[in-house]
């Protein structure tokens, strides 16, 4: 069965800082691996996603994710913050059956800090 | 492109009522999903459909939970009788089909609160 885990419930960081949200997975077929950002009060949207192929995967906002395998991890980086990156960061990966199920980790709430 | 569209927004009920929530997907989306997501926690899946079929409800409570998607299109999701612990944002998703590697939208949820 798949599954993620997500460290720390909670990040905070200084505006202008690094981003590391970190996330590891289980699994017992290469999994598809997504992450998702949800801001107060609204449904969730598709930062990036791993599939196949290169494993430094870019999505929108300028934020970043590198699959290892070696590390059954799936960490999403940003350079540098900005305060309207504050929201909570799911990780997910997709189930392997005949039909997609998207299981998500428990979330990482990033507060930035001015 | 519409986004997938929810109602009500937010909601209030007594233990023991029935509650319904509605979803209208992303034309052309065949896969719909709903999600609970209790406060502090992810989203936990409750059904798939694919058009108008079932292909997951393992996690769906179905002495009290029932949902439909009748004509492969909107979807209803209904509670009855509510619980406390029933409380949670309900969120509807729609993808063009069921692969792996296909995009999930989010509509921006029910908040449920039972009292």
């Amino acid at each position: 069965a798949q599954s993620v885990t997500q460290l720390g419930s909670h990040v905070s960081v200084s505006e202008g800082a690094l981003v590391l949200l970190r996330c590891n997975y289980s699994s017992s077929v290469p999994p598809y691996l997504f992450w998702y950002v949800q801001y107060p009060n609204q449904g969730l949207q598709l930062l990036l996603k791993y599939t196949t192929g290169a494993t430094l995967v870019k999505g929108i906002n300028g934020f970043e994710a590198e699959f290892k395998k070696s590390e059954t991890s799936f960490h999403l980086t940003k350079p540098s913050a900005h305060m309207s990156d504050a929201a909570e960061y799911f990780c997910a990966v997709s189930a392997y059956s005949s039909a997609s199920k998207i299981i998500f980790g428990s979330g990482t709430r990033l507060s930035i800090r001015p | 492109e519409a986004g997938v569209a929810q109602s009500p927004r937010y909601k209030i009920i007594e233990k023991r009522q029935s509650v319904a929530f509605w979803c209208n997907p992303i034309s052309g989306h065949a896969t719909l999903y709903w999600y609970q997501q209790i406060l502090g926690q992810g989203p936990k899946l409750l059904i798939q459909f694919q058009n108008n079929g079932v292909v997951d409800d393992s996690q769906l409570p179905k002495d009290r939970f029932s949902a439909e998607r009748l004509k492969g299109v909107d979807s209803t999701l209904k509670i009855q009788p509510a619980k406390l612990e029933d409380s949670a944002v309900y969120l509807c998703a729609s993808s063009l089909s069921s692969g792996r590697n296909t995009e999930a939208f989010f509509g921006q949820g029910t908040r449920l609160t039972v009292v």
